[in-house]
C-alpha cells in the first residue's frame, strides 16, 4: 500500500533563510512524487513532480525537491524563503506501475516564514 | 480556462440529513478524485474514477458515503445520514488522461465544499 509521511506539522523559517519541508514515502514499486501548496483561502496548487532521471527537480516559485531512493525521501527545498511562501504544503505519491491515478497525500506541513 | 468547479461552496446541514456535493471537472480530464480535508488530518483519499473503469472506492469511510460520475464528466458525492464527524472540506480534483505508458499528470483541485453538520 502507498503511504506518505510528513514528520513535521509545522516549520518556522526566517525570511531569506533556506527552508526544507520533509517527506518520506512507501510504495511497492517506483513512485511518482508530487508537492502541492495550499495558500490561505485558496485551493491546492501543483508545485513540482519527480518522474525519472535527475534527482533534483525544479518547480514553481523557486522551489525544488530532491529525490533520494535509498532514503525513500522527497524533501522540498528553497534557497531563500519569502514571507509569501507561508502556506500548507502537501507531499503526494503515486505508484507508477499500477497504471492508475490513485494519489495518496501526506498530512501536510504548515510553513511559517517570519519577516 | 475554466478550472474544477465545486458546489455548493458551503453547506450546513443537520445531523441525520443527506447531502449531495457536486464536482464539475476540467473538460477532457478522465480522472476524477474526491478527498476530505479535516482540521489537522491532511488530505484523506475517498474515491477516484478513471474513464470507464470501475471506481476505486477504497477510501470511503463507511457505507453512508457514495459517489457517482455520470457520462464521464460531472460527479456527485453523497453522504447519507450525516454525522458531526463528517464535518470537513470535501475537495474534488481532476487530471489529464495519461499518455501511453505514463500516469504522472498532476491533479487540478477545486476550491472545495465546506460541510458543517450541526
Amino acid at each position: 500500500a502507498q503511504s506518505v509521511a510528513q514528520p513535521e506539522d509545522q516549520v518556522n523559517v526566517a525570511e531569506g533563510n533556506p527552508l526544507t519541508v520533509k517527506c518520506t514515502y512507501s510504495v511497492s514499486g517506483n513512485p511518482y512524487l508530487f508537492w502541492y501548496v495550499q495558500y490561505p483561502n485558496r485551493g491546492l496548487q501543483f508545485l513540482l513532480k519527480y518522474i525519472t532521471g535527475d534527482n533534483l527537480v525544479k518547480g514553481s516559485y523557486g522551489f525544488e525537491a530532491e529525490f533520494n531512493k535509498s532514503q525513500t525521501s522527497f524533501h522540498l527545498k528553497k534557497p531563500s524563503a519569502l514571507v509569501s511562501d507561508s502556506a500548507l504544503y502537501f507531499c503526494a505519491v503515486r505508484d507508477r506501475y499500477t497504471g492508475g491515478f490513485k494519489t495518496i497525500f501526506g498530512a501536510g506541513t504548515r510553513l511559517f516564514v517570519k519577516a | 480556462g475554466a478550472g474544477v468547479s465545486q458546489s455548493p461552496s458551503n453547506k450546513v446541514t443537520e445531523k441525520g440529513k443527506d447531502v449531495e456535493l457536486r464536482c464539475d471537472p476540467i473538460s477532457g480530464h478522465t480522472a476524477l478524485y474526491w478527498y476530505r480535508q479535516s482540521l489537522g488530518q491532511g488530505l484523506e483519499f475517498l474515491i477516484y474514477f478513471q474513464g470507464n473503469s470501475a471506481p476505486d472506492k477504497s477510501g470511503l469511510p463507511s457505507d453512508r458515503f457514495s459517489a457517482e460520475r455520470t457520462g464521464g464528466s460531472v460527479s456527485t458525492l453523497t453522504i447519507q445520514r450525516t454525522q458531526q464527524e463528517d464535518s470537513a472540506v470535501y475537495l474534488c480534483a481532476s487530471s489529464f488522461p495519461p499518455r501511453t505508458g505514463t500516469n504522472n499528470s498532476p491533479l487540478h483541485f477545486g476550491n472545495g465544499t465546506r460541510l458543517t453538520v450541526t
